[in-house]
């Protein structure tokens, strides 16, 4: 049973412009969600959190949304630049795991 | 400390043979996870330890396939009588496990197994 849902297998944006990368949820233990970034050849890199009790996360270029009715969440990147082209995952956790979605790769043009 | 390390980062081997891997994670983490990767999808959960218990396993973790992490520290996977269905990355990762707020995990750059 997938629980992390993410529709978009990839997404091309132009350098400056914002990216959005969007992630669904089905259980509504999660309690926390994270969002990991992952190069060619690397293991995923954490890159931001959210707690289920808030709304908006924000961290530099990177925001993520959390809208708890719609069991909905997205990373806004902005403004995009070539270095965050990269597989980006959402992850959903409750105690001890994390479940993930199955990535949205983002290729950023210059 | 220079993060999760894992090796080795590829092996190739023939089915039927075993296989391990070795992660050794940031010294001050108290947990340490495996998952799997393969193609296409995201890193899928198989088993992890507090210190040295295995406390949670998932059931794609077959009986051909046993975790150790016998001093708290470092940890091996090992996966006996490959199938070639086994191939995949492996990915270690280790977080502090606070009580509340996310668990944040740190990843290893993975072993690749392919069994040919």
């Amino acid at each position: 049973d997938q629980q992390v849902k993410q529709n978009s297998p990839s997404l091309s944006v132009q350098e400056g412009r914002i990216s959005i990368l969007n992630c669904d949820y089905t259980n509504s233990m999660f309690d926390y969600f994270l969002w990991y970034k992952k190069y060619p050849a690397e293991g995923p890199t954490f890159l931001i959190s959210i707690s289920s009790i808030k709304d908006k996360n924000e961290d530099g270029r990177f925001t993520v949304f959390l809208n708890k009715s719609a069991k909905h969440l997205s990373l806004h990147i902005v403004p995009s630049q070539p270095g965050d082209s990269a597989v980006y995952f959402c992850a959903a956790g409750y105690g001890n795991k994390l479940v993930f979605g199955a990535g949205t790769i983002l290729r950023v043009k210059s | 400390d220079t993060g999760v390390s894992q090796d080795p980062r590829h092996k190739i081997t023939k089915r039927g043979q075993n296989v391990t891997f070795r992660c050794d994670p940031i010294s001050e983490h108290n947990r340490l996870y495996w998952y799997r990767q393969t193609l296409g999808q995201g890193p899928e959960f198989l088993t992890y330890f507090q210190n040295e218990a295995q406390l949670e396993k998932s059931r794609l973790l077959s009986d051909r396939f046993s975790a150790e992490r016998p001093k708290g520290s470092f940890s091996t996977l090992e996966i006996q009588r490959t199938e070639q269905g086994d191939s995949a990355m492996y990915l270690c990762a280790s977080s502090l496990g606070t009580r509340s707020g996310a668990n944040v995990l740190t990843f290893g750059a993975g072993s690749r197994l392919t069994v040919l």
